[in-house]
């Protein structure tokens, strides 16, 4: 059972436009959500991270929007570069052990 | 990579033989996890580590054991290697299980596992 659920698989963005990825999940023992960037042939690394107190987060193009009712949340993308072109994964942890979501494959076009 | 090396970076091995892949971190947090990554599936826990020699299953542990004898260690072991167990493998560390801050993971650079 997928405890976290993330679409779209994958996303095309011309530069300059916003990236929205959005993600689902059951279990609302969960008390924290990072997202994390991934580029190939790197591990992921933490981009920016929310806890359910809080309805939206934001750190310079990046922001997380909370929906604790909807159990969903998302991570925005403003100004997308082409160097944002990575795969974000969405997770939602709780006592230490994360769950992570299925990927999003975001290529920015110049 | 916040001072945590995977060894070996890359693998390949035949069916049936013992695989063990290495964690070290430098940062001395007490949490260390065990990741694989498949296409289409991503990140999934195999098992984690909240101290010296206290280890616990994650959702997919089945062929996987763990040891971890020092802090800044945590060897996963594939007991006898299946070509399903071919995978990128992550480690990761956080310096406490809470959310927030001391809780985030950071990710090592990974090893590439291919079982013919």
């Amino acid at each position: 059972q997928q405890q976290v659920k993330q679409s779209p698989q994958s996303l095309i963005v011309q530069k300059g436009g916003i990236s929205i990825i959005n993600c689902a999940y059951e279990n609302t023992a969960f008390d924290y959500f990072p997202w994390y960037q991934q580029f190939p042939g790197k591990g992921p690394a933490l981009l920016i991270a929310i806890r359910p107190d809080v309805s939206e987060k934001k750190e310079g193009r990046f922001t997380i929007s909370f929906n604790k009712s909807a159990k969903q949340f998302s991570l925005h993308i403003m100004d997308s570069q082409p160097g944002d072109s990575a795969t974000y994964f969405c997770a939602a942890s709780s006592a230490g052990k994360s769950t992570f979501g299925d990927g999003t494959t975001l290529t920015v076009k110049p | 990579d916040a001072g945590i090396t995977q060894s070996p970076r890359h693998k390949v091995t035949e069916t049936g033989t013992p695989v063990t892949l290495r964690c070290h971190q430098t940062e001395n947090h007490r949490y260390m996890y065990w990741y694989r990554q498949d296409p289409g599936h991503g990140l999934r826990l195999i098992h984690y580590s909240y101290g010296v020699k206290d280890t616990d299953k994650g959702e997919v542990s089945d062929g996987y054991s763990v040891s971890r004898s020092k802090t800044e260690d945590f060897l996963l072991t594939l007991e006898s290697a299946t070509s399903s167990q071919t995978s990128v493998y992550f480690c990761a560390i956080s310096e406490s299980p809470s959310g927030g801050g001391k809780g985030t993971q950071y990710f090592g650079p990974g090893t590439r596992l291919l079982v013919l």
